[in-house]
């Protein structure tokens, strides 16, 4: 168990939806990171908060909102849902949120777009 | 563009023999290298990592060699055991600071 709790673990809406997915870090963590892991792209960085800031951003939609809270929990909106954003999207955490840090990875939420 | 690839997607060894999952990086610049685990139905966990200023890191039943003439790195697992079983990812911190992450190699142990 890495620590990091996502929920829902399964999610399944209709294209045009917008969802939340949650993100509580591993206690101590400051920073949150969020990834995209699809079969073709991999496992694909989306965005990185530090103490409520948003630090660094990746390959992320405009669709795709996310924010971490005064709690560090953190919340990915993704919003008028694509079939290809069918996905796993995985939330991590790490204490300072330097690059040379490990990453502690939640579990995931498999996100099922029909 | 920058990019960390793996040579083989999927690697099947045979129970109690080694096993060698490989990865090439693009970035010369890249000085911080990682290799995660993900089981099935789970979030990659951190194996091992390495810095450029070395060639070879050591853990509990791997090692990691980095080659930075050729820009590859590799991760050995002596004595596969079933609970080896997952994709394999390397991943590098590249000269933005960001961390690019291959596509991963599937590891199959037989029985």
């Amino acid at each position: 168990d890495s620590g990091v709790t996502q929920t829902p673990k399964h999610l399944i809406t209709a294209t045009g939806q917008r969802v939340t997915l949650r993100c509580s870090p591993r206690s101590g963590d400051l920073s949150v990171y969020w990834y995209q892991q699809s079969l073709d792209q991999g496992l694909q960085f989306l965005i990185q908060y530090y103490n409520g800031e948003e630090r660094a951003k990746g390959n992320i939609l405009e669709r795709f909102s996310a924010q971490q809270f005064p709690d560090l929990h953190s919340e990915l909106n993704l919003s008028s849902l694509e079939l290809g954003d069918s996905a796993l999207y995985f939330c991590a955490s790490s204490e300072r949120g330097e690059m040379d840090e490990k990453l502690f990875f939640g579990s995931g939420t498999q996100l099922s777009v029909l | 563009g920058e990019s960390v690839g793996l040579h083989l997607p999927t690697l099947s060894v045979q129970e109690g023999d080694n096993s060698i999952i490989n990865c090439a990086y693009s970035n010369s610049a890249s000085d911080y290298f990682i290799w995660y685990k993900q089981e099935s139905g789970k979030g990659p966990q951190f194996i091992i990592d390495i810095r450029s200023n070395m060639d070879k890191r050591q853990g509990q039943r791997v090692t990691v060699l980095l080659n930075k003439t050729v820009k590859h790195l590799s991760l050995q697992i002596a004595a596969t055991q079933p609970g080896d079983s997952a994709v394999y990812f390397c991943a590098e911190i590249g000269g933005d600071d960001k961390i690019i992450f291959g596509k991963g190699t599937r590891l199959h142990i037989l029985p």
